[in-house]
């Protein structure tokens, strides 16, 4: 079945460090979707992509989807620390189910 | 008010016994999704429903049972707790209607079988 790869699984920086984290695939997806966890709450969207090639931003976050429709990648500028906590990816398929990547967990140090 | 609401938010039970996890959204949203979170697993569906009484498997539904008697509530029933069961739940919301499946979740379950 299809499987999202999404990388890296923990990420230690500074404050004020940009990140980024990616999810790949082998399928093909319509929509890429970024959620947020923060511990002991659900996971909350940030960012929606509905096409091949858009950018979207919110605040100090972007995310692309990929051209090729089977990556999309979240860059978070000027890190502070509330950005602490779990990112998930997940994707929507040609069959309309999703799924989502394992997280990647942001630890900022002070 | 929260637009998606799981109760209870912490549970502790013990092996054998039979738990209901209930979700109550007021988004008017047509679908409605049960999953598990352990740690480094990320989210597995259990259970999803597409509309009112319409109920299809997930990826890892065995041992777990859900009701949908009306949109807005989807209950995830363990009809024998065991151990292995012992996770973070959530249910999530999505409104199919908008041409996507872009999903909403509610804060979390607990759950702890000893």
């Amino acid at each position: 079945g299809q499987q999202l790869n999404q990388s890296p699984q923990s990420m230690f920086i500074q404050e004020g460090e940009d990140v980024s984290m990616n999810c790949t695939s082998s399928s093909i997806f319509n929509t890429w979707l970024w959620y947020k966890q923060d511990p002991g709450e659900g996971p909350v969207l940030l960012i929606a992509l509905y096409k091949a090639g858009e950018l979207t931003s919110n605040g100090r976050l972007t995310a692309q989807f990929g051209i090729t429709r089977k990556d999309s990648f979240l860059n978070i500028s000027a890190s502070i620390p509330s950005d602490v906590g779990i990112y998930f990816c997940a994707g929507q398929g040609i069959d309309d189910k999703i799924i989502f990547g394992k997280g990647t967990r942001l630890h900022i140090l002070p | 008010d929260a637009d998606v609401t799981q109760t209870p938010r912490n549970r502790i039970t013990k092996t054998g016994k039979r738990i209901m996890l209930e979700c109550s959204q007021t988004k008017g949203h047509d679908r409605m999704y049960w999953y598990r979170q352990d740690p480094g697993l990320g989210l597995r569906l259990i259970y999803y429903s597409f509309d009112v009484k319409d109920i299809n498997k997930g990826e890892i539904s065995d041992g777990y049972s859900v009701s949908r008697q009306a949109q807005a509530k989807f209950s995830l029933s363990l009809e024998s707790a065991i151990p292995n069961q012992t996770a973070l739940y959530f249910c999530a919301t999505s409104d199919f209607r908008t041409g996507t499946d872009t999903q909403y979740f509610g804060p979390g379950t607990r759950l702890t079988v000893l």
